[in-house]
């Protein structure tokens, strides 16, 4: 099965800077990839995710990279501010009949004002 | 307002007591999953069911078990046999992709559990 691995566990920045993290997969099959965003105490919400047919998708501060070769994936978000913090899950799911999702550990980002 | 909802939000379970968590949503999904979420391991897929009166084992089923005999509802019930319960336990659903789907998941607001 698919195994999904994300990369820093925790992750403080200052309020301005930049934050990336990075998530590898190991089933060639995924080809769709959303990463979701979990306040504390409140349910993870999608804020992003790309197809395998793109190499990089921006929304607003947030951007999402995908090297299906390396079979790797990144989340950068600009400017941060003390509302990015959060725990941040990256993952992984094949195309088809079913939309079995497989989720990476999670990376608590702290945005420090 | 569509949306997804668990209860109750907070649940203490006794050794030795089954215990049966709710998830309904409105949102006409077909598909519907449980997450079981422990620190530093993230969300790991308990049960999912992609249409009414059917459902499959996820990567840890063992001491859970679930029925969807509505497509509205997806209750997940934890039984005694599940030596380590106490987590947060996420119900989700998502529309079925032919193909993909544009949506990801639906999360509900989740359960905490706790043996006592």
């Amino acid at each position: 099965g698919e195994n999904v691995e994300q990369h820093p566990s925790t992750l403080s920045v200052q309020e301005g800077d930049s934050a990336v993290i990075k998530c590898t997969y190991s089933d060639s099959a995924s080809n769709y990839f959303p990463w979701y965003k979990q306040e504390l105490g409140k349910r993870p919400q999608l804020i992003i995710d790309i197809r395998s047919n793109v190499g990089e998708k921006k929304d607003q501060r947030i951007a999402v990279t995908l090297n299906k070769t390396a079979k790797h994936f990144s989340l950068h978000i600009t400017e941060t501010q003390p509302e990015d913090s959060a725990v941040y899950f990256c993952a992984a799911s094949p195309s088809g009949g079913y939309q079995k999702v497989t989720f990476g550990t999670g990376t608590k980002l702290q945005v420090i004002p | 307002d569509g949306g997804i909802t668990q209860s109750p939000k907070y649940l203490f379970r006794k050794e030795g007591q089954n215990v049966t968590l709710s998830c309904e949503q409105n949102l006409n999904h077909d598909a519907m999953y449980w997450y079981r979420q422990d620190p530093g391991q993230g969300l790991r897929l308990i049960y999912y069911s992609q249409i009414v009166n059917d459902f499959q084992k996820g990567d840890i089923a063992e001491g859970y078990s679930v029925s969807r005999e509505k497509k509205e509802s997806f209750p997940l019930t934890v039984t005694s046999a599940q030596k380590n319960p106490t987590a947060f336990y996420l119900c989700a659903s998502s529309i079925p992709p032919n193909g993909f789907s544009d949506y990801g998941y639906t999360f509900g607001s989740g359960t905490r559990l706790t043996v006592v």
